[in-house]
């Protein structure tokens, strides 16, 4: 059974850093990975989408990276600023699988203060 | 063009009674999934559908169902509902089969049971 934990839960930082949010996978048999950001109460938003056979993802200030091998990813945000406070989900979709099931982690609860 | 819309967007109800919550996807998506989403977790894979017919189920129980209408929205049906089916729905739309292909999130259902 596929696990997806993300650390850290919670993250606080001051505006200008740069920051990285950690994905594992218990099973490193992935179609794709996915990482979402979702505000308090709200749906979610899809960031990047990586495929399997990719390494990363770019998306303005963010960046995905994608290790199939050690069954990690990291989501790297440039230059953080308040509006990116938010929880950040990853997801995959196993592979093998004949459907689209996302498998998400708890997510990372992120504060950027000004 | 308009995402992923849910309907309604809050709902309370009372414990035993039925639940029927409404999405229609991007237009031009043929894949519709439900996930369910307790506070503080990652959500939870119910159902996807392509094309009209079930893909895909998750560990949820009988008292759940989906089904999916000749123009691909979609409704989830909940009946003999308990308190701990209180949660955000969020449902997810995708252009093709499963699972190569990125998913889209409505803003989510809130339901309450009492």
């Amino acid at each position: 059974k596929q696990e997806v934990t993300q650390i850290p839960a919670a993250l606080s930082v001051p505006e200008g850093e740069n920051l990285v949010l950690n994905c594992s996978f218990t099973d490193s048999a992935i179609y794709n990975l996915q990482w979402f950001r979702q505000d308090p109460g709200k749906g979610l938003t899809s960031l990047l989408l990586i495929q399997s056979s990719q390494r990363e993802q770019t998306s303005g200030r963010l960046n995905a990276s994608l290790d199939k091998s050690s069954g990690r990813s990291t989501l790297y945000i440039a230059a953080s600023q308040p509006g990116d406070s938010a929880t950040y989900l990853c997801a995959v979709i196993d592979g093998g699988t004949s459907y689209g099931k996302l498998t998400f982690g708890q997510g990372t609860i992120l504060t950027v203060h000004p | 063009d308009a995402g992923v819309t849910q309907s309604p967007t809050h709902l309370i109800k009372t414990r035993g009674q039925h639940v029927t919550l409404r999405c229609s996807p991007i237009s031009g998506h043929k894949s519709v999934s439900w996930y369910q989403q307790v506070l503080g977790q990652g959500p939870q894979f119910i159902f996807q559908y392509y094309e009209k017919e079930e893909r895909g189920r998750g560990n949820f129980p009988d008292r759940f169902s989906a089904r999916q209408f000749p123009n691909y929205s979609s409704e989830l049906n909940v009946n003999a509902l308990l308190l701990g089916d209180s949660a955000l729905y969020l449902c997810a739309s995708s252009l093709w089969g499963p699972p190569d292909t990125e998913a889209f999130f409505g803003q989510g259902t809130r339901l309450t049971v009492v």
